[in-house]
C-alpha cells in the first residue's frame, strides 16, 4: 500500500461544475497538508497549504483535512477551462521529506 | 514565472554515463529541494540544501548526490545511469526551511538511451 494514495483520473468536467480531488494516507503522523496544480511541462505550484485538521478557503477553493480518517479534499468551485491541470496532493511530518500523491489529470471543458 | 532556473531543459544520455543538472534559486533563498518526477514512481523528494548544507534527504540513490554552492546555486549529480533513471527532474527553492513555502523550476527532461 502506498503512502499516499490519489485517484489519477482522468476527470473531465463542464465549465462551472464544483470539483472535488480526493487523497488518503496511512502515515498518522503527517500534520502538514498541500495541494500543488501542475500544468503540462511545467512544474507543480502550490495552491494550499494546511496545517493539522480544518478547512481553508482560498477564492474558489476550498482544502479540507480530516486526519482522524486520514483523508484530505481540494474542491474548486465554478470550475474553469483554464483549471485544467493535474492536481498534486502532498503532505509531510515535520514540513521535511514531503510525500506525494500520483497527481489527478483534470479536464475542464467549455 | 517562479523565478527558479534550471539548466539543462533537455537532456539525452546514453546508460552508464554521468550528467550533471544545475539549479538556481529564486533571489534571497536559501533552501534548495530536489525532485524526481517519473510515470510509474511519481513526484519524489530526493534531498534539500540549506545555505550549504546538507538539511533533509528522501529517496535520493546512492549514484546520486547534491551540493549547494557559496552563492546557492546547487547542481544534482546523477552517476551510473539506468535506462529507469529517465524523468523529470526539478528543482525548488525556498527563503527558509519550510517545505511547504517552495517554489519550483521548470524542470530538467532527462532520457537515459
Amino acid at each position: 500500500q502506498k503512502e499516499v494514495e490519489q485517484d489519477p483520473g482522468p476527470l473531465s468536467v463542464p465549465e462551472g461544475a464544483i470539483v472535488s480531488l480526493n487523497c488518503t494516507y496511512s502515515n498518522s503522523a503527517f500534520q502538514y497538508f498541500m495541494w500543488y496544480r501542475q500544468y503540462s511541462r511545467k512544474g507543480p505550484e502550490l495552491l494550499m497549504y494546511t496545517y493539522s485538521s480544518g478547512n481553508k478557503e482560498d477564492g474558489r477553493f476550498t482544502a479540507q483535512v480530516d486526519k482522524s480518517s486520514k483523508y484530505i479534499s481540494l474542491f474548486i468551485r465554478d470550475s474553469q477551462p483554464s483549471d485544467s491541470a493535474t492536481y498534486l496532493c502532498a503532505m509531510s511530518e515535520d514540513n521535511n521529506d514531503m510525500r506525494f500523491g500520483a497527481g489527478t489529470r483534470l479536464t475542464v471543458k467549455p | 514565472d517562479s523565478g527558479v532556473t534550471q539548466t539543462p531543459k533537455h537532456l539525452i544520455t546514453a546508460t552508464g554515463q554521468r550528467v550533471t543538472l544545475r539549479c538556481s534559486p529564486r533571489s534571497g533563498d536559501l533552501s534548495v529541494y530536489w525532485y524526481q518526477q517519473s510515470l510509474d514512481q511519481g513526484l519524489q523528494f530526493l534531498i534539500q540544501y540549506y545555505n550549504g548544507e546538507e538539511r533533509a534527504k528522501g529517496n535520493i540513490l546512492e549514484r546520486f548526490s547534491a551540493q549547494q554552492f557559496p552563492d546557492l546555486h546547487s547542481e544534482l549529480n546523477l552517476s551510473s545511469l539506468e535506462l529507469g533513471d529517465s524523468a523529470l527532474y526539478f528543482c525548488a527553492s525556498s527563503v527558509g526551511l519550510l517545505q511547504e513555502t517552495q517554489y519550483f523550476g521548470p524542470g530538467t527532461r532527462l532520457l537515459v538511451l
